[in-house]
């Protein structure tokens, strides 16, 4: 079965760090490009970034929002993507999603989704 | 912050057709980028509905349909059931600066 699970969220303070982990299972993890969608409470799905499979460079694109706070990266050997979030805000408190395109690969839709973990941003 | 528009909430009863739109600009929709649609039920991942405009992964109910047209798309469903009611999103890509994909606002389906 084809699943991916995210882990690391939590409570944090404005200012620090969190790395948020994305486990993948049932595919061949290295092959696919894996983005990150977070959304707040009450609020609609934002993209966070993404990085490239490692034949097409594994380079990274961000949203304007988190540019130059957040970095992904990937381990294929461990099927991991990683979301590093620094100088956290109380704006980036949001449910923090990670997808991929398998199945549709060719359009550049998200049709496999982990359950999502949650991170909270306050004092 | 969404560069794609929906309306915030549409309503119909069971059996009805209810349609979201979903507005864009030239730097997405309008430029020729397809339109994804998700639906997601309350306190749950997001699930994909329709992709490439007009198709429908495995398993989606033909009760849902998606069309584009210039710098709009719409997702139209079709003898509403109770089990629609939910939020659905649509998304593209985006050619300027502030985003590589960008999500609609996000529209509450209610079934009355």
């Amino acid at each position: 079965e084809v699943q991916l699970v995210e882990s690391g969220g939590g409570l944090v303070q404005p200012g620090r760090s969190l790395r948020l982990s994305c486990t993948a299972s049932g595919f061949t993890f290295g092959d696919y490009a894996m983005s990150w969608v977070r959304q707040a409470p009450g609020k609609g799905l934002e993209w966070v970034g993404f990085i490239r499979s490692k034949a097409y460079g594994g380079t990274t694109e961000y949203a304007a929002s988190v540019k130059g706070r957040f970095t992904i990266s990937r381990d294929d050997s461990k099927s991991i993507a990683y979301l590093q979030m620094n100088s956290l805000k109380t704006e980036d408190t949001a449910v923090y999603y990670c997808t991929i395109s398998i199945a549709v690969a060719d359009f550049d839709a998200f049709d496999i989704w982990g359950q999502g973990t949650m991170v909270t941003v306050s004092s | 912050q969404s560069v794609l528009t929906q309306p915030p909430s549409v309503s119909g009863a069971p059996g009805q057709r209810v349609t979201i739109s979903c507005t864009g600009s030239s730097s997405n929709i309008g430029a020729g980028y397809d339109v994804h649609w998700y639906q997601q039920l309350p306190g749950t991942a997001p699930k994909l509905l329709i992709y490439g405009n007009s198709n429908r992964p495995s398993g989606v109910p033909d009760r849902f349909s998606g069309s584009k047209s210039g710098t709009s798309a719409s997702l139209a469903i079709t003898g509403l059931q109770a089990e629609d009611e939910a939020d659905y999103y649509c998304q593209s890509y985006d050619s300027s600066l502030s985003a590589f994909y960008v999500f609609g606002t996000g529209t509450k389906v209610t079934v009355l």
